[in-house]
């Protein structure tokens, strides 16, 4: 069955480092993958989608995520964390159903 | 444009109560999804429709969980009755297709509280 693993439930770094986000898929033909992102008491809103016509896709706010086949990983990342990345971040997969990860808390120091 | 408005935003009731949570999508979408969102098991898919009509309704958890799209502008997702368990949050989501690759449109979300 088709699965999305996001590894790390919480994950900080501090204000202007690298921020790293993964994201495991688990099915035979690569699906379309997302990433959402929930402010604090708001819904999720898109930040960027892969649908296969280039392996980095680039979203809002300075994000970039790529689809690596080999390792069926799809990680999110942004060169330098800004305070208002604070939130929670989901990748999703759709094949034929659609499937949420757990999502990964993102906690930034200054 | 307004987006996905949900009503209401925060629900409290009693264990046994009939609760009903209110969608409307984005106008010109052609598909609505409920979810559940909760710290144990995550954002779960409960049913989608597409056009008004129910399509997958796999996730809804059991019998007490009833979801209607009279029409292309609203939809209701209701719980008879309501149990503590049932506390979570509830987003609507819209799509301006049918297909399940396209780009999903929350609301802000509904704090159900069953006590």
């Amino acid at each position: 069955a088709q699965s999305v693993t996001q590894l790390g439930s919480h994950v900080s770094v501090s204000e202007g480092a690298l921020v790293l986000l993964r994201c495991n898929y688990s099915s035979s033909v690569p699906p379309y993958l997302f990433w959402y992102v929930q402010y604090p008491n708001q819904g999720l809103q898109l930040l960027l989608k892969y649908t296969s016509a280039a392996t980095l896709v680039k979203g809002i706010n300075g994000f970039e995520a790529e689809f690596k086949k080999s390792e069926t990983s799809f990680h999110l990342t942004k060169p330098s964390a800004h305070m208002s990345d604070a939130a929670e971040y989901f990748c999703s997969g759709s094949q034929g159903n659609l499937i949420f990860g757990k999502g990964t808390k993102l906690s930034v120091k200054p | 444009d307004a987006g996905v408005i949900q009503s209401p935003r925060h629900e409290v009731t009693e264990m046994g109560q009939e609760v009903t949570l209110r969608c409307k999508p984005i106008s010109g979408h052609n598909s609505l999804f409920w979810y559940r969102q909760t710290m144990m098991r995550g954002l779960e898919l409960l049913i989608y429709f597409n056009n008004n009509v129910p399509i997958d309704d796999s996730g809804m958890p059991e019998d007490r969980f009833s979801a209607k799209m009279p029409n292309a502008s609203f939809s209701t997702l209701k719980i008879q009755p309501s149990e503590p368990r049932d506390s979570a949050v509830y987003f609507c989501a819209s799509t301006p297709g049918g297909e399940l690759t396209d780009t999903q449109y929350f609301g802000p979300g509904t704090r159900l509280t069953v006590l």
